[in-house]
């Protein structure tokens, strides 16, 4: 069975930084590319970031492009986000989520995690 | 990039019921890359639809996707109760994928 497990959300001031995790099992982590989409509170979907299988090729929307860093550790089956100067904008429920191929920079996700509150406040 | 409008922002129907909800893509969708997610309160989105018109594995044949170019529809032909959630629409053929505002299916 999938499962994607997030952690490290909680509250930041603007201009702080803060790293999530997302712990991957039940699949060959390494041989699928992984995403980042954040949802506001009471908002829609919004895609964030995404990675290859491989960690080589990274993506980013242009509102965190510069600001937020998508890495991987397969030895760990675990997909990170680095994000820093951080803005009130940026509060949202982050869920990792999986793509069905290993390198992506568009599609559908097969598999989403239950997510991580993000608060930016001061 | 593309937006999705989903219509209508709410739809409140009784269980047996038909239920149909729109998608419609501000500029062509390449090769009808469209998904549909459900959502429920508290919970992540789940794939539904896949390619406009392909189910995920394990979604029940009730559901049904359609369409192409910039105009796609989600259908459930008899609603059950734990079909009332929030729909999403997300289009992944062009760069950056996106997803619609969603459509809120309440019990009527």
């Amino acid at each position: 069975e999938v499962q994607l497990v997030e952690s490290g959300g909680g509250l930041v001031q603007p201009g702080g930084s803060l790293r999530l995790s997302c712990a991957a099992s039940g699949f060959t982590f390494s041989s699928y590319a992984m995403s980042w989409v954040r949802q506001a509170p009471g908002k829609g979907l919004e895609w964030v970031s995404a990675i290859s299988g491989s960690g080589g090729t990274t993506y980013y929307a242009d509102s965190v492009k510069g600001r937020f860093t998508i890495s991987r550790d397969n030895s760990k089956n675990t997909l990170y986000l680095q994000m820093n100067s951080l803005r009130a904008e940026d509060t949202a429920v982050y869920y990792c989520a999986k793509y069905p191929l290993t390198v992506a920079a568009t599609w559908y996700f097969d598999y989403w995690g239950q997510g991580t509150l993000v608060t930016v406040s001061s | 990039e593309i937006v999705l409008t989903q219509s209508p922002g709410t739809l409140s129907l009784s269980p047996g019921e038909r239920a149909t909800l729109s998608c419609r893509a501000s500029q062509s969708v390449s090769s009808s890359f469209l998904a549909w997610y459900q959502q429920k309160p508290g919970q992540a989105p789940r794939l539904l639809i896949y390619g406009a018109a392909s189910r995920a594995t394990g979604i029940p044949d009730r559901f049904s996707g359609s369409g192409s170019g910039t105009d796609f529809t989600l259908t459930i032909s008899r609603l059950e109760p734990e079909d009332f959630a929030v729909y999403y629409c997300q289009q992944y053929g062009n760069s950056p994928q996106t997803f619609g505002q969603g459509t809120k299916l309440e019990i009527k």
